[in-house]
């Protein structure tokens, strides 16, 4: 149980185009959702917080006008990088939990490149 | 601000040689500590959540600890498959619902 699906798995796409990863929980519902980003050799950073049916809580440094977090249903999460730029180049990865006692679950990752 | 600080960055092990990694951590009311396995280009896979010091549990060659400062991962008669970078989160009272991971410790285990 407690399995999160993210898509797409790698996205290649030119510097000024945006770029929507999905991600879905599929056998529980969850009201809150998170993206993290992380950079090769790194850890995994926190970029926001995604809120079902209300706005996304950003941390501090990260965009949200660039990074926009749409939490529509209690099952998906989408995050659209807008006009992507090279630096915006990174792994993103999104979490949810069905409760803290079972554990946070993360999709598999989109590994986004901007050329 | 909370720190999680894990050591060693890279560890290396002979197939069967036992070790343990290290997690530390300065919270304001911790909630829980995780431990994650990731393999290159995935996303991490849950091992472990621990909730208070004193705690253990174990999977297969794994076993975690926890005490008020810090956390340990123990692996036992490693397999090259155990190959990973293994992450350390913390979970405070005061951070919402988000897990804030540690820099993750690389191991690798040859024949």
């Amino acid at each position: 149980g407690a399995v999160v699906s993210q898509h797409p798995s790698w996205v290649i796409c030119k510097s000024g185009t945006s770029v929507k990863i999905e991600c879905r929980s599929l056998d529980f519902q969850a009201t809150t959702m998170f993206w993290y980003r992380q950079f090769p050799k790194q850890s995994l950073m926190l970029m926001a917080t995604s809120n079902e049916g209300s706005k996304a809580t950003y941390e501090q440094g990260v965009e949200k006008d660039k990074f926009l977090i749409n939490h529509a249903s209690l099952t998906l999460s989408t995050l659209t990088v807008t006009s992507a730029h090279p630096e915006d180049s990174s792994f993103y990865i999104c979490s949810a939990s069905p409760g803290i006692n079972y554990g946070y679950t993360f999709g598999s990752g989109t590994r986004l490149t901007v050329v | 601000e909370d720190q999680v600080t894990q050591s060693p960055e890279a560890l290396r092990l002979q197939e069967g040689e036992s070790s343990s990694l290290n997690c530390s951590y300065t919270v304001s009311g911790l909630r829980g500590l995780f431990w994650y396995r990731q393999d290159p280009g995935k996303g991490p896979e849950f091992l472990f959540t621990l909730y208070s010091a004193g705690e253990e549990k174990e999977k297969e060659r794994l076993k975690a600890t926890l005490t008020k400062k810090e956390s340990f991962l123990h692996i036992t008669a490693p397999k090259p498959e155990d190959s990973a970078t293994y992450l350390c989160a913390v979970l405070n009272s005061n951070s919402g619902y988000a897990l804030n991971f540690g820099k993750g410790t690389s191991l690798l285990v040859t024949p």
